[in-house]
């Protein structure tokens, strides 16, 4: 599988303030994803990054509070804005379609980012 | 669109015991259902999936079976160590080429050595 590196690992952040993660894959993939994992919970999926265009956001989430970019198939970024002690959580890219091979449904997750709201 | 249940939440069982989680599913759409092994402060692994074309696949010591009639679809771990203990979540994807995942909530499992 590809490897799926995240910047940064954890942050400390001030409330009102703004963020943003960084995927790095190190081949070309179909599909990238965001998620929240809030503690001790499951995975929400945020939006899925589209190369090109906009994201394809889920609802409750904004992208006005949320915005990604998807420049290539191998990057992907995701901005928490105007954070807020709720945003405290750990942010999860992950990718899908992996050595330029059609979509086969397989998500593989990176390393994640966890941040903390002050 | 699609629900995912889990069950159980937690689950302890000793070293060398079986370990067996459910899951069910609402979209009798879906195709697809990968497990995720997750350790403290790790990511989420994938460490087996099975698509709706077979009702059962095995790894090691690690089994997934699938009744698309009941819409459930169950984790069976054998012999069970140590370092099987984390969260497992099991998912779902409704339709093939919309490969959104539907996430269950989690099991914990513990193994009692």
């Amino acid at each position: 599988s590809a490897v799926i590196s995240q910047k940064p690992s954890r942050d400390i952040c001030q409330r009102g303030t703004s963020l943003t993660i960084q995927c790095q894959v190190d081949s070309q993939v179909t599909m990238m994803f965001w998620y929240r994992q809030q503690p001790g919970q499951s995975l929400t999926l945020i939006a899925t990054a589209n190369q090109g265009s906009e994201a394809t956001y889920e609802s409750g989430f904004v992208i006005d509070k949320f915005p990604i970019s998807r420049p290539n198939l191998t990057f992907s970024t995701l901005t928490v804005s105007n954070m807020s002690p709720e945003d405290s959580s750990i942010y999860l890219c992950s990718v899908e379609g992996t050595s330029g091979r059609p979509s086969t449904d397989t998500q593989y997750f990176g390393p994640g980012t966890r941040l903390t709201v002050l | 669109g699609e629900n995912v249940e889990q069950h159980p939440s937690t689950l302890s069982v000793q070293e060398g015991d079986s370990a067996v989680i459910k899951c069910t599913y609402s979209d009798s759409a879906s195709n697809y259902f990968p497990w995720y092994k997750q350790e403290l402060g790790k990511r989420p692994q994938l460490i087996i999936d099975i698509r709706s074309n077979v009702g059962e696949k095995k790894d090691q010591r690690i089994a997934v079976t699938l009744n698309k009639t009941a819409k459930h679809f169950s984790l069976h771990i054998t012999e069970t160590q140590p370092e099987d203990s984390a969260v497992y979540f099991c998912a779902a994807t409704p339709t093939f080429g919309n490969e959104k995942l539907t996430f269950g909530t989690g099991t914990r499992l513990t193994i009692i050595p």
